[in-house]
């Protein structure tokens, strides 16, 4: 057990819907990682938030968007769902800053089924 | 950000040593390389992360020479609950981590 909590572990919707993955970070980690992975593409790194604040962009979408909220907790919204954002959505945390080093715990991911 | 290449796949017997390389011609002063497991609907766990020379810890070794153009990850006498895609990522400070396909390795009885 990672310390990093994903909800829901399961979802599925459809086509043109919206829907809200949560995560909670290990106590004490004020880094909040997501990252996207799909069959074909792998691991993709989606966004960074430290302590409330967004520190770095990946390749995320203009149709995802993403908080971390006072308590830290973070959310990842997705939008205009498409097929092709079917995938495993994992959020991971770290007490740095930086992601370049240290360690990044993981949770257990989210896996969307768009319809 | 420096590119990384590894197999695509390998595959071991139990009880052997299994090394995997990664290769990281542009890797940058301030880079550090570091190894990921992942199992299948499972995320990411840290393996290992190095700088420089050798590092190991209870699970694994990491080699690194002296020009850091390449890593080898070692680990001794798998067992078939090793069987998982190992991650080389190298990064610095003020990247977040990228992942690239990863080796997937097979552990056979």
């Amino acid at each position: 057990d990672s310390g990093v909590t994903q909800t829901p572990k399961h979802l599925i919707t459809a086509t043109g819907q919206r829907v809200t993955l949560r995560c909670s970070p290990r106590s004490g980690d004020l880094s909040v990682y997501w990252y996207q992975q799909s069959l074909d593409q792998g691991l993709q790194f989606l966004i960074q938030y430290y302590n409330g604040e967004e520190r770095a962009k990946g390749n995320i979408l203009e149709r995802f968007s993403a908080q971390q909220f006072p308590d830290l907790h973070s959310e990842l919204n997705l939008s205009s769902l498409e097929l092709g954002d079917s995938a495993l959505y994992f959020c991971a945390s770290s007490p740095l800053d930086r992601g370049g080093t240290g360690e990044l715990f993981f949770g257990e991911g989210s896996r969307l089924t768009v319809l | 950000l420096a590119k990384t290449t590894q197999p695509i796949s390998m595959d071991s017997y139990e009880g052997q040593e299994v090394n995997i390389t990664c290769s990281h011609n542009n890797i940058a002063t301030n880079d550090y390389i570091t190894w990921y497991q992942q199992f299948p609907s499972q995320g990411p766990r840290f393996i290992i992360q190095g700088y420089k020379t050798k590092v190991t810890n209870e699970v694994a070794s990491l080699f690194i020479p002296a020009d850091r153009k390449s890593s080898t990850l070692s680990l001794p006498r798998v067992s078939l609950s090793d069987t998982a895609v190992y991650y080389c990522l190298v990064g610095d400070l003020n990247t977040p981590l990228v992942f690239g396909k990863g080796t997937r390795l097979s552990v056979i009885a």
